[in-house]
């Protein structure tokens, strides 16, 4: 069955970087496009990051562009996001999220919380 | 602030039926697909519609998708207590080169 599985959350403060990993199992991970996705405490889901099958290419939330990189390696079966100068308001759950196909992201992780403070 | 406009809560009792809009513009629901996900904070959203109207395999036919112009709807007849969700819609955005979630609507069951 398909597992995703995200790690490397904590807290950490402001300005300071974190990198998020993300395991995946149970299909095939180079056919597939993945994406970061987050939640704020009492706000809504907001797009992060994505990263096509192949990893030749890369979107970014406005918001991250010039902070975040997202990657991956195949021959681990694993999705990253390098968050550099991380802010306050960047204290989520992160999520990655498989793409099925064009924007349908048919399964998530159960997230990683990242507090950024002081 | 989305690109994306949902209400923020709908509600009705057991058994009957909810409508939640989505609207977007000519970049983003006009030429691309939604996708419509259930949430229940700190756990894992569920896909629940994809391609406008899709449903993935184990999803109950009581959800269902459409979509006109440049707007979205989901629906949700026979209304259950464990319906009660964030629901979001999503989609690409063509002129950002980003996906792009509503702001969520929360459903309540009376």
């Amino acid at each position: 069955q398909v597992q995703l599985v995200e790690s490397g959350g904590g807290v950490v403060q402001p300005g300071r970087s974190l990198r998020l990993s993300c395991a995946a199992s149970g299909f095939t991970f180079n056919s597939y496009a993945m994406n970061w996705v987050r939640q704020a405490p009492g706000k809504g889901l907001e797009w992060v990051a994505s990263i096509s099958y192949d990893g030749r290419q890369k979107y970014y939330a406005e918001s991250v562009k010039g902070r975040f990189t997202i990657s991956r390696d195949d021959s681990k079966n694993s999705l990253y996001l390098q968050m550099n100068s991380l802010r306050a308001e960047e204290t989520a759950l992160y999520y990655c999220a498989r793409d099925k196909f064009a924007g349908d992201l048919d399964y998530w992780g159960q997230g990683t919380l990242v507090t950024v403070s002081s | 602030q989305s690109v994306l406009t949902q209400p923020p809560s709908v509600s009705a009792a057991p058994g009957q039926k909810v409508s939640i809009s989505c609207s977007g513009s000519s970049s983003n629901i006009g030429n691309n697909f939604v996708s419509w996900y259930q949430h229940l904070p700190g756990t894992a959203p569920n896909l629940l519609i994809y391609d406008n109207s899709k449903r993935p395999s184990g999803i109950p036919d009581r959800f269902s998708g459409s979509k006109s112009g440049t707007s979205a709807t989901l629906g949700i007849t026979g209304l259950q207590t464990g319906d009660e969700a964030d629901y979001y819609c999503g989609t690409w955005d063509s002129s950002l080169s980003a996906y792009v979630f509503g702001p969520g609507t929360k459903v309540t069951v009376l």
